[in-house]
């Protein structure tokens, strides 16, 4: 099946900073793209859904190129409460294996 | 809020066992899917269901069953559990865009 691929990190990054992942994707025919967070020992759970070039939600910016076949997700001010791992999907119902952020005091 | 629940937590079973996993969503979602979740491998989907008594297989249904007989409830069986069957096992429910809402997950430990 077509994979989805993420780099594994970890990014440890200082509070404030932004921070940048990309997702490649290989299945062209996905329509619509998504971000997770996943906590440790938890599920994921729904962070952002990319329909076309991007989307927008307070600190968190995620776009879509097409074009060039990746998904990214924008981090800025990053807090604490931000550390976790990051999961990407599309339509095609495959996962990348997640980005795993640190974000350190 | 959509919920997804599922029927256990933590569940330790036998090699050669037969192993319910139920789980139940209350938003009225067309779409159900099973999926393991193993470190370094990522979560890695078993099956899904489009609809009442549809079922369709995913990137890994060997060794596993599944039941959909009314819209909130799917289930996924092991029909002789294995050792490497041990694994987290999240179910999720998605709205007609596959925005996924996951239940908190299942551990199983088949020993």
């Amino acid at each position: 099946r077509k994979e989805v691929e993420q780099d594994p990190g970890p990014f440890n990054v200082p509070e404030g900073a932004t921070v940048a992942f990309n997702c490649t994707y290989s299945n062209s025919a996905s329509q619509s793209f998504f971000w997770y967070r996943q906590d440790c020992r938890k599920e994921p759970k729904l962070l952002m859904s990319v329909y076309s070039s991007g989307n927008e939600d307070g600190r968190f910016t995620a776009q879509l190129n097409r074009a060039s076949q990746y998904i990214s997700l924008l981090i800025r001010d990053s807090k604490l409460s931000d550390s976790a791992t990051y999961l990407c999907a599309g339509t095609a119902l495959i996962f990348g294996k997640g980005t795993t952020l640190s974000v350190s005091s | 809020d959509v919920k997804v629940t599922q029927s256990s937590r933590y569940l330790v079973k036998r090699t050669g066992e037969k192993v319910f996993l139920e789980c139940v969503q209350d938003m009225d979602h067309e779409n159900m899917f099973w999926y393991r979740q193993d470190p370094g491998l990522g979560l890695r989907l078993i099956y899904f269901s489009y609809d009442v008594k549809m079922k369709e297989k995913g990137d890994i249904p060997e060794g596993y069953s599944v039941s959909r007989e009314k819209k909130e409830r799917f289930s996924l069986i092991l029909e002789s559990a294995s050792t490497n069957q041990t694994s987290m096992y999240l179910c999720a429910s998605s709205t007609d865009h596959y925005e996924q809402y996951f239940g908190p997950g299942t551990r199983l430990t088949v020993t």
